[in-house]
């Protein structure tokens, strides 16, 4: 079963708008981490945001802001006066598990152009 | 004062060879992984590795042995290369816990012809 879901495949935004990046998540651990990771063109993976699954309030960062909805099992990325230099590819993820390994399970990727 | 490195960045070979790639991670971190990409972008484990012991190893072919010296040091070999294993692989680490962020390598893209 698919544990991370991310179902825009592409999404475009003009500069200096606010977009919102899909995740959905399935998890049956009480204790979980949600993250966030831009891929730019380059190829390498930077941390953008973090949520715990037992932080009462949504993660932010700067202009990333992580729209946490634990009920419904939603992450969603909220860049906000979005940039030429945000276009690159989006990875939500999840890391679950107990002592025995933590593991990180990836989404399949948003792909942001940013549009002047 | 890379936090996570990898070495080489780029790696061309030929089918049926054996090859190795190395990560050093001068975080002080507990766990280091192994990813690989696909040409699809797709993000998968390989494996884990937490104070030098293999903890998680998904189903990868035996092809594929990873080698932890010490806690800093995270070595992938890889035997009889295949096409199929074009790809790039990412080495990451983190603290312990579940909720704790994985920091990422810059890459290693790997081309078998």
């Amino acid at each position: 079963a698919q544990k991370i879901t991310q179902t825009q495949p592409g999404m475009f935004v003009q500069e200096k708008e606010a977009v919102t990046l899909d995740c959905t998540y399935d998890t049956s651990d009480p204790s979980y981490g949600l993250f966030w990771y831009k891929q730019p063109s380059s190829g390498e993976m930077i941390f953008l945001i973090y949520q715990g699954s037992y932080d009462q309030q949504n993660a932010t960062e700067g202009r990333y802001s992580l729209n946490f909805q634990k009920a419904r099992k939603s992450a969603n990325l909220v860049i906000s006066a979005s940039q030429l230099g945000d276009s690159a590819m989006y990875f939500c993820a999840m890391r679950e598990g107990n002592t025995g390994g933590f593991k990180t399970i990836f989404g399949a990727g948003t792909r942001l152009f940013v549009k002047a | 004062d890379t936090a996570v490195s990898q070495t080489p960045k780029y790696l061309v070979t030929q089918m049926g060879n054996d090859k190795s790639i190395k990560c050093e991670q001068n975080l002080g971190h507990d766990t280091m992984y192994w990813y690989k990409q696909d040409s699809k972008k797709f993000l998968k484990i390989m494996f884990s590795y937490n104070n030098k012991e293999l903890i998680i190893n998904e189903t990868v072919p035996n092809r594929f042995s990873p080698k932890s010296p010490d806690k800093a040091h995270l070595n992938l070999h890889i035997n009889s290369l295949e096409l199929g294993d074009s790809a790039v692989y990412f080495c990451a680490s983190s603290p312990a816990r579940a909720t704790d962020t994985q920091y990422f390598g810059p890459g290693t893209r790997l081309t078998v012809l």
